[in-house]
């Protein structure tokens, strides 16, 4: 049973306009969510974090959306560049207000690519 | 550049041989945490310490598999009679707040 989801195996955008990566989540018990970004044959990077208390957080050009009564996550990408095309992972934790998150969960991933 | 290493990048074995992979994080990080990635899907959840202490292992972590952290600084992750489904890259973590910084893996082959 997936608990964070990612339905779009893959998604390709042009140089400058803006990439949406979705994530879904079942789990309520999820409490703080991150993105991470991996290139081929690394590990993944960490990009950007939400608390469930938000429902934004911005940095730079990435901005994550928290829309916790649809229990849907999105990672806005703006204005996107080649060298964002990697593979980004939705990640959830649960515990974290109560002092005993754990580990990470994530989703399958999303190939994304940016066209020159 | 996350400061957490793992050793060795790649590794190639033959089925039924045992190997052990290393990691090492920055000496900040209090958690660490093993995962596993096969292709097209994201990383799984292996096992977790805390300082030396392990304090959570996955239904993934077969017998075959055992994880140590001596002395709460670096970990070893070993595979007992390695099996072709054994074939993934082996990631480590390392965290003392609450995003996980990851080493760049092992790449583990089974033939």
């Amino acid at each position: 049973d997936q608990q964070v989801k990612q339905n779009s195996p893959s998604l390709s955008v042009q140089e400058g306009r803006i990439s949406i990566l979705n994530c879904d989540y079942t789990n309520s018990m999820f409490d703080y969510f991150l993105w991470y970004k991996k290139y081929p044959a690394e590990g993944p990077t960490f990009l950007i974090s939400i608390s469930s208390i938000k429902d934004k957080n911005e940095d730079g050009r990435f901005t994550v959306f928290l829309n916790k009564s649809a229990k849907h996550l999105s990672l806005h990408i703006v204005p996107s560049q080649p060298g964002d095309s990697a593979v980004y992972f939705c990640a959830a934790l649960s515990g974290v207000s109560s002092g005993s998150a754990r580990q990470l969960t994530f989703g399958s991933g999303t190939q994304l690519t940016v066209l020159p | 550049d996350t400061g957490v290493s793992q050793n060795p990048r790649h590794k190639i074995t033959k089925r039924g041989q045992n190997v052990t992979f290393r990691c090492d994080p920055i000496s900040e990080h209090n958690r660490l945490y093993w995962y596993r990635q096969t292709l097209g899907q994201g990383p799984e959840f292996l096992t977790y310490f805390q300082n030396e202490a392990q304090l959570e292992k996955s239904r993934l972590l077969s017998d075959r598999f055992s994880a140590e952290r001596p002395k709460g600084s670096f970990s070893t992750l070993e595979i007992q009679r390695t099996e072709q489904g054994d074939s993934a890259m082996y990631l480590c973590a390392g965290t003392s707040l609450l995003e996980a910084f990851f080493g760049q893996g092992t790449r583990l082959t089974v033939v």
